[in-house]
């Protein structure tokens, strides 16, 4: 069984850029969550997609956007980037629809750095 | 809004010492909650979770128990290993599509 995976790895824009996160879920969860993850914090909910629907967003400007893919994997996309923006960003897979009894399955991260 | 607030570190503990990591909540609904660990250059992994009051989550020795009277959700261990050096984060969710995330905290252990 294959788990979260993540690319790339690391990553360095410049501001004002965009960037897209990639994400592979874990065979057969249907649920993909993002986080960012500031040096020394835990992670912030940006939002959740189940089934292709965003379903829940956390306190992120539009600027952050997402999609999912009937395979069920899932882009991340940041415009405008600020230096703000450095983090750790997170990717969780889970099965069902998000409820709170389901386990997520985090990936290692995509290390974005803004110059 | 719904928070977590868990103690400071870094916390640094001789082997086979008694661990205890506190966790408090704010929540305006049921919330289940949760402990991740993060391993050096690893990913979150679920440690252990509760999903109702006076529940107790337990997991490779740890072990946590959901005590709604003082909001709170403190992580123990009875004797910690080298192996547990990692950060601990506890979580909260109330609704399943957003999880609250503590500021984690730094465990290490020394032989």
């Amino acid at each position: 069984e294959t788990g979260v995976t993540q690319s790339p790895t690391h990553l360095i824009k410049t501001r004002g850029q965009q960037v897209t996160l990639r994400c592979s879920s874990q065979s057969g969860h249907n649920t993909v969550s993002w986080y960012q993850q500031a040096l020394g914090q835990g992670p912030q909910f940006i939002f959740q997609y189940y089934r292709e629907e965003e379903n829940g967003r956390g306190n992120f400007p539009p600027r952050f956007s997402g999609l999912q893919f009937p395979n069920y994997s899932s882009e991340l996309n940041v415009n405008a980037l600020e230096l703000d923006d450095s983090a750790l960003y997170l990717c969780a897979s889970s099965l069902g629809s998000g409820g709170p009894f389901d386990e997520q399955f985090f990936g290692p991260g995509t290390r974005l750095t803004v110059l | 809004g719904d928070s977590v607030t868990q103690m400071e570190g870094p916390v640094t503990l001789s082997e086979e010492a008694f661990l205890t990591i506190n966790c408090t909540y704010t929540a305006t609904g049921y919330p289940s909650l949760f402990w991740y660990v993060q391993y050096p250059g690893e990913g979150l992994q679920l440690l252990l979770k509760a999903t109702k009051a006076d529940d107790k989550g337990s997991n490779k020795g740890f072990e946590a128990t959901y005590r709604k009277e003082t909001t709170s959700f403190h992580l123990e261990k009875g004797s910690v290993q080298v192996s547990d050096s990692a950060v601990y984060f506890c979580a909260l969710t109330t609704t399943g599509n957003q999880f609250y995330f503590g500021t984690g905290t730094s465990l290490t252990v020394i032989p």
